[in-house]
């Protein structure tokens, strides 16, 4: 894997209660995403950041924050969390400086919400 | 947006023949376009990418191939193994959208010894 780090890697939480999930990186790439992964949507975007400080919403950005006050971490944070937020979370990382560079994940947070 | 559709969803072989998994894409200023195996348990990993510009690409029992035109752009694994069996993802990029990913539902490939 590519110096990517997803904590914690399994969580069960009770609705209605904060979640954070972190991702941390060694390869100081400048991008960072949080995906996640249901049974017939592959993988979905949520949020992503392209340098500290700088964060955007993806396309399931609802419910979700982010922060990345470093440049190796990237904080997935639920609010008050809900049953349609079970999920399987992925970070990824990528350098982008060129045109077709790839995104490399971690291996993934399994999040229950009971 | 980028929409991505991915055929077939699930797809059976028998070991030492060939899979073909086909992807759409919607925006046209889309120009990287790579391709994810995911095994049980872990992250998505790399497998080949091709770009804009280029209309085939091989490695070794991989190849994509890219055609701008149909927008669609297409797997071949020949002589499968079962270490094969997995799922995997299509992906587009358009600097329309920043950097992001927009990915396909997924295929899952089994091979069947």
């Amino acid at each position: 894997d590519a110096g990517i780090t997803q904590s914690p890697r399994h969580k069960v939480t009770e609705t209605g209660t904060p979640v954070t999930l972190r991702c941390h990186q060694t390869e100081n790439h400048r991008y960072m995403y949080w995906y996640r992964q249901d049974p017939g949507h592959g993988l979905r975007l949520i949020h992503y950041s392209y340098g500290v400080k700088d964060t955007d919403k993806g396309e399931v950005s609802d419910g979700y924050s982010v922060s990345r006050s470093k440049t190796e971490d990237f904080l997935l944070t639920l609010e008050s969390a809900t049953s349609s937020q079970t999920s399987v979370y992925f970070c990824a990382i990528g350098d982008h400086r060129g045109p077709g560079t790839e995104a490399f994940f971690g291996q993934g947070t399994r999040l229950t919400v009971v | 947006g980028e929409n991505v559709e991915q055929h077939p969803s699930t797809l059976s072989v028998q070991e030492g023949d060939s899979a073909v998994i086909k992807c759409t894409y919607s925006d046209s200023a889309s120009n990287y376009f790579p391709w994810y195996k995911q095994e049980l348990g872990k992250g998505p990993q790399l497998i080949i990418d091709i770009r804009s510009n280029v209309g085939e690409k091989k490695d070794q029992r991989i190849a994509v191939t890219l055609n701008k035109t149909a927008k669609h752009f297409s797997l071949h694994i020949t002589e499968t193994q079962p270490e094969d069996s997995a799922v995997y993802f299509c992906a587009a990029r358009s600097d329309n959208y920043g950097q992001n990913f927009v990915f396909g539902p997924g295929t899952r490939l089994s091979v069947l010894p």
